[in-house]
C-alpha cells in the first residue's frame, strides 16, 4: 500500500466552523489531490498541488482552500463548513516519474456538517 | 452533460456471470482510460488502465476502449463474490508532466453485487 494517511478519519461538526482535513505520504510523491464523493456523483476534483506552493482549483473548488508548505502534506480547509460539504474526502497522490498515470488514494475522511 | 457518463446501477449478478461495465465521455482529449476498484469505506485502487484504442486483458479483467465511439468497457469474467465493490471509470488528457498535471475525470461509478 502507498503510504497515504488520513486525519481526522471521521469528524462531525457545525455550520459556520472552520475544518482542516490533512493529507500525508511518504512516497515522495510530487502531485497531490483532494476529491469528494457522493452518491450520484463519484469523484470530483477539489483541489490538487503539482508541487510545494504549487495548487490549482479543480472541478469544485468553492469553499476550499488549500495549502503545501511540505512535499509529504497537503491540506484541504473549508473555512467556514456548510452542509453541503457533507461528504467523503479523499486525497491522492501521484508520482512524476516518466509513463506515471496512477493515482494512489488515502482511506477518506468521512466529514458531516449539521 | 457531464463530460464522463457511468450507468450507477446497482448491478448484481450471481457467482460465475459475466459482467459488463460501461462509460461513455464527450471530451476528445481523454487519451488514458482507467478503471478503479473501490471495496466499501476504502480508498479506491487502480484496476487497470488502457491508453488511446483497443484491448487490454489482466486476468478475469478485460478493458476496451473505442475512441471513435467513445466508449469504454470492463468486462468480468467467472465473477466472484470477492469482486463485489463499487467500479469507477476515469480519463485523463496527458500523462505526468503534462499540462493536465495528472488529473482525472471520474464517472459517477457502478456499484456490483456479486452472489454466491
Amino acid at each position: 500500500d502507498a503510504g497515504i494517511t488520513q486525519s481526522p478519519r471521521h469528524k462531525v461538526t457545525e455550520t459556520g466552523t472552520p475544518v482542516t482535513l490533512r493529507c500525508h505520504q511518504t512516497e515522495n510523491h510530487r502531485y497531490m489531490y483532494w476529491y469528494r464523493q457522493d452518491p450520484g456523483h463519484g469523484l470530483r476534483l477539489i483541489h490538487y498541488s503539482y508541487g510545494v506552493k504549487d495548487t490549482d482549483k479543480g472541478e469544485v473548488s468553492d469553499g476550499y482552500s488549500v495549502s503545501r508548505s511540505k512535499t509529504e502534506d497537503f491540506l484541504l480547509t473549508l473555512e467556514s463548513a456548510t452542509s453541503s460539504q457533507t461528504s467523503v474526502y479523499f486525497c491522492a497522490t501521484k508520482g512524476a516519474s516518466g509513463g506515471a498515470l496512477e493515482q494512489y488514494f488515502g482511506p477518506g475522511t468521512r466529514l458531516t456538517v449539521t | 452533460q457531464k463530460e464522463v457518463e457511468q450507468d450507477p446501477g446497482p448491478l448484481s449478478v450471481p457467482e460465475g456471470a459475466i459482467v459488463s461495465l460501461n462509460c461513455t465521455y464527450s471530451n476528445s482529449a481523454f487519451q488514458y482510460f482507467m478503471w478503479y476498484r473501490q471495496y466499501s469505506r476504502k480508498g479506491p485502487e487502480l484496476l487497470m488502465y488502457t491508453y488511446s484504442s483497443g484491448n487490454k486483458e489482466d486476468g478475469r479483467f478485460t478493458a476496451q476502449v473505442d475512441k471513435s465511439s467513445k466508449y469504454i468497457s470492463l468486462f468480468i469474467r467467472d465473477s466472484q463474490p470477492s469482486d463485489s465493490a463499487t467500479y469507477l471509470c476515469a480519463m485523463s488528457g496527458r500523462s505526468a508532466g503534462g499540462t493536465s498535471y495528472g488529473k482525472l475525470t471520474f464517472g459517477q461509478g457502478t456499484i456490483l453485487t456479486v452472489h454466491p
